[in-house]
């Protein structure tokens, strides 16, 4: 079990809906991370968050929009999505301050979208 | 490292033999490395890290050995075991950055 947790593991959604993916950690991490993971490819960095701010966006659609309400949770919101976003996506976290220290990965959510 | 589309280089071991996985890495200037393991369905798991000032690094049945002169990270693995079975990834930072730049990753098979 990772210590990552990430819900829904799969979600299939329209090009038309609204869906939030979700991540929590309880290891007292203050950076966190969204990734996106196709087939037989490296994660791709999409965003970093360091104490709850937005740090980094890699030049990220719109219809992505991440949020961290506090230092344990990260949500991804999705709207108006196209079929090649279909991908794994990851969360991650590490220790707080600068890099230089492992990410530790969710199991990841599974989107499909029609 | 660089993708290699849609196939992912392979490498088949015997079960009880050792595994030697390879990387070389894009950034001199790099000062932390990481090695994941990743399984069918899950996510990259945390396997063992080694920053610029060592040249080998021991875990429990992992051994990672960095080599700053040709820019070469590798990680041996002791008496391969069915669960060993798994994509492998390194990856290179900054030591003051949180982006890590990725190798292509190497499918690790193992032979009954």
């Amino acid at each position: 079990d990772t210590e990552v947790t990430q819900t829904p593991k799969h979600l299939v959604m329209g090009m038309t809906n609204k869906k939030s993916l979700k991540c929590e950690q309880h290891m007292g991490h203050r950076a966190m991370y969204w990734y996106k993971q196709k087939a037989k490819k490296p994660p791709e960095l999409m965003f970093v968050y360091s104490y709850e701010k937005l740090s980094i966006n890699e030049s990220v659609p719109s219809r992505f929009s991440p949020e961290c309400p506090n230092s344990s949770l990260l949500n991804l919101h999705l709207h108006a999505l196209q079929p090649e976003d279909s991908a794994l996506y990851l969360c991650a976290s590490s220790r707080p301050g600068r890099g230089g220290q492992p990410q530790h990965f969710g199991d990841g959510t599974r989107l499909s979208i029609l | 490292g660089e993708s290699v589309g849609l196939h992912l280089p392979t490498l088949s071991v015997q079960e009880g033999d050792n595994s030697i996985i390879n990387c070389a890495y894009s950034n001199s200037a790099s000062d932390y490395f990481i090695w994941y393991k990743q399984e069918s369905g899950k996510g990259p798991q945390f396997i063992i890290d080694i920053r610029s000032n060592m040249d080998k690094r021991q875990g429990q049945r992992v051994t990672v050995l960095l080599n700053k002169t040709v820019k070469h990270l590798s990680l041996q693995i002791a008496a391969t075991q069915p669960g060993d079975s798994a994509v492998y990834f390194c990856a290179e930072t900054l030591d003051s950055n949180y982006q890590l730049i990725w190798g292509a990753g190497t499918k690790l098979i193992i032979k009954p």
